[in-house]
């Protein structure tokens, strides 16, 4: 089956300590996201890479840690400088606008982890 | 700043019923709008879309209008089932990988 996995689905952290939060896909896509959810928000961009070792930030990068060194894992590690983790955390991954001919970008998202911190 | 404003964020119908979520957004360069499913501890399932060439799309029970004038487009469901129940996301697509994704609204189909 092609799809995204995110691994663990549930994870539990105490303050001052970083935790690294997997994502996986194989659905042969260049770019990954992560995003985060909060009740009653919408989903907020944290980082986002278009291609193998390079990544961008979005608009809550801060606290946040990423690598891509492969192009099917995008690693997010939440650092102890994030102030208020606890939150719920989806990868998604898409082709690249420029080689699927589309102006925009299909995203696929993951099941989700959820990080509580203790 | 970019926004999308989405209402409303609890929605009660009877089975069988229509519901219709709306969705308002600010960057008028926005050309695609997805709408997402998302049932409890899952992530997002991409349900419809529609891109600003075209006004109207419909797939089975589910259909999606977009007023480019306005800056509005909305999500309507037609002879909803209890598997209907969730939550709904509307996004607006800004380019260069962004989205912006609105507040969610919680749909529960009554039996």
């Amino acid at each position: 089956d092609g799809g995204i996995t995110q691994s663990p689905k549930y994870l539990f952290r105490k303050e001052g300590q970083n935790v690294t939060l997997s994502c996986e896909q194989n659905l042969n896509h260049d770019a990954m996201y992560w995003y985060r959810q909060d009740p009653g928000q919408g989903l907020r961009l944290i980082y986002y890479s278009q291609i193998v070792n390079d990544f961008q930030k979005g608009d809550i990068a801060e606290g946040y840690s990423v690598s891509r060194e492969k192009k099917e894992s995008f690693p997010l590690t939440v650092t102890s400088a994030q102030k208020n983790p606890t939150a719920f955390y989806l990868c998604a991954s898409s082709i690249v606008p420029a080689r699927s001919g589309s102006s925009y970008n299909e995203q696929f998202f993951g099941p989700g982890t959820r990080l509580t911190v203790l | 700043g970019e926004n999308v404003e989405q209402h409303p964020s609890t929605l009660s119908v009877q089975e069988g019923d229509s519901a219709v979520i709306k969705c308002t957004y600010s960057d008028s360069a926005s050309n695609y709008f997805p709408w997402y499913k998302q049932e409890l501890g899952k992530g997002p399932q991409l349900i419809i879309d529609i891109r600003s060439n075209v006004g109207e799309k419909k797939d089975q029970r589910i259909a999606v209008t977009l007023n480019k004038t306005a800056k509005h487009f909305s999500l309507h469901i037609t002879e909803t089932q209890p598997e209907d129940s969730a939550v709904y996301f509307c996004a607006a697509y800004l380019g260069t990988y962004k989205y912006i994704f609105g507040t969610g609204t919680r749909l529960k189909v009554l039996a």
